[in-house]
């Protein structure tokens, strides 16, 4: 079946060490996406992406970074730089040929110690 | 103000009962989604819609372009639809989302 894999479900790091989300589709989408939640809040983006080797700063990128070497995969570095890293971390993605049509993951729980 | 404000934030229901949750929205859309979200934190997307109404099983969910306004119906509520549903609407090339409206429903 046709999905996005984020992984790990949850994560532990200590403070000031970097840590890598993985989010990988296999739904041939074009475009991907990372957004934080944190509670009594709606989900802001932090970067996405619409073509390989491209990506743009959502509404609150600072601390993280990304990258896209490969249409199927985004992910997500949290750098020592984010002042407040805890957070639940979701994935997205969808066609550009589509009106909206976004598929979500299951979601990273960040917890820094 | 937030741009998509959800009402209520917190619904309690007896299983059975008739459920709306409400969107409304300040900004220029394309589209609008009722997400939801269990428990364990991944999100299923429940309907995309642009105009009129739509209906899956048990949810209908309705929009109103002109009052930037969409509702989210469950009939005939059951247990395991308590979740948190959360609308985004579809601005240009991205997704604002609500805070959500956190549903428990109780045998």
């Amino acid at each position: 079946d046709g999905g996005i894999t984020q992984s790990p479900k949850y994560l532990f790091r200590k403070e000031g060490q970097n840590v890598t989300l993985s989010c990988e589709q296999n739904l041939n989408h074009d475009a991907m996406y990372w957004y934080r939640q944190d509670p009594g809040q709606g989900l802001r983006l932090i970067y996405y992406s619409q073509i390989v080797n491209d990506f743009q700063k959502g509404d609150i990128a600072e601390g993280y970074s990304v990258s896209r070497e490969k249409k199927e995969s985004f992910p997500l570095t949290v750098t020592s730089a984010q002042k407040n890293p805890t957070a639940f971390y979701l994935c997205a993605s969808r066609s550009l040929s589509s009106l909206g049509g976004y598929t979500f993951g299951s979601g990273t729980r960040l917890t820094v110690v | 103000k937030n741009e998509v404000e959800q009402s209520p934030q917190n619904l309690t229901a007896q299983e059975g009962e008739f459920i709306t949750i409400n969107c409304s929205y300040s900004v220029g859309i394309s589209a609008l989604h009722w997400l939801q979200q269990h428990p364990g934190g991944g999100i299923v997307s429940l309907f995309m819609l642009s105009s009129g109404k739509k209906k899956h099983g048990r949810l209908i969910a309705t929009i109103n372009i002109q009052e930037k306004h969409s509702s989210l119906h469950i009939t005939a509520s059951h247990p395991r639809d308590s979740a948190v549903y959360i609308c985004a609407v579809f601005d240009t090339d991205k997704l604002i989302f609500g805070t959500g409206t956190r549903l428990q429903v109780f045998p």
